[in-house]
């Protein structure tokens, strides 16, 4: 069975600081990877999704991922935080006809 | 983008009741929904695949009897908890695939906060 990792549970940052979230997954086929946000009161929205083509995924706000296959990792960028990015970031993973799986998540506070 | 709505947001009850949460597509339809439950610092866990007109799949481990799934209509699923107890307690999510019909994408509810006292 497919499984994802995150290995960032709580990450605190300064704003304009760098940040990566880790995400690796176990599967051994074809996948689709996904990273999801859900800020505090609100609903998960896709941030980005990577299928086929370009490993270096661009997603909305800023964010960016990078599809290591031989490291089956999937792991999330963004160069400069901002405060209003403080969020539960999921990392999700579908391979073939099997359900989407996520991570545990990693909450980012961004302080001032 | 699409939205899926849920209704409740939040709902409070005695152990022994029986609560509904709904799921619905607002601006497209949805032959397949999927309900999550969230637990506290964790990770999304599906429940259950909801499917227009015929039974719900579950996941190994999900209670039939316990989380009754109907999905009506097109645009409309349900979740009952059956009997809850407090252990029923979470966050229930539900999603539906993109109107594209290409499953890898889904769109998510606000989710639903269930407690049971």
């Amino acid at each position: 069975a497919q499984s994802v990792s995150q290995h960032n549970h709580h990450v605190i940052l300064s704003e304009a600081a760098s940040l990566e979230l880790g995400c690796n997954y176990s599967y051994g086929g074809t996948v689709n990877l996904f990273w999801y946000v859900q800020y505090p009161g609100q609903h998960l929205q896709l941030l980005l999704k990577y299928f086929s083509g370009d490993p270096l995924v661009k997603g909305i706000k800023g964010f960016e991922a990078e599809f290591i296959k031989s490291k089956f990792s999937f792991n999330l960028r963004k160069p400069s935080v901002q405060w209003s990015d403080t969020a539960e970031y999921f990392c999700a993973v579908k391979g073939g006809n099997t359900p989407l799986v996520f991570g545990k998540g990693t909450r980012l506070s961004v302080i001032a | 983008g699409a939205v899926v709505s849920q209704h409740p947001s939040r709902v409070i009850c005695k152990s022994g009741t029986s609560v509904k949460i709904e799921c619905r597509s607002l601006d497209f339809q949805a032959t397949t929904m999927f309900w999550y439950r969230q637990f506290p610092k964790k990770s999304l866990m599906l429940m259950a695949t909801s499917n227009e007109g015929s039974k719900a799949t579950y996941e190994q481990g999900v209670e039939k009897d316990k989380f009754l799934i109907n999905h009506a209509s097109l645009t409309l699923s349900t979740l009952t908890v059956t009997s809850a107890h407090p252990e029923d307690s979470s966050f229930y999510i539900c999603s539906a695939p993109t109107p594209s019909g290409f499953y890898n994408e889904q769109f998510f509810g606000p989710g639903t906060r269930l407690t049971v006292l």
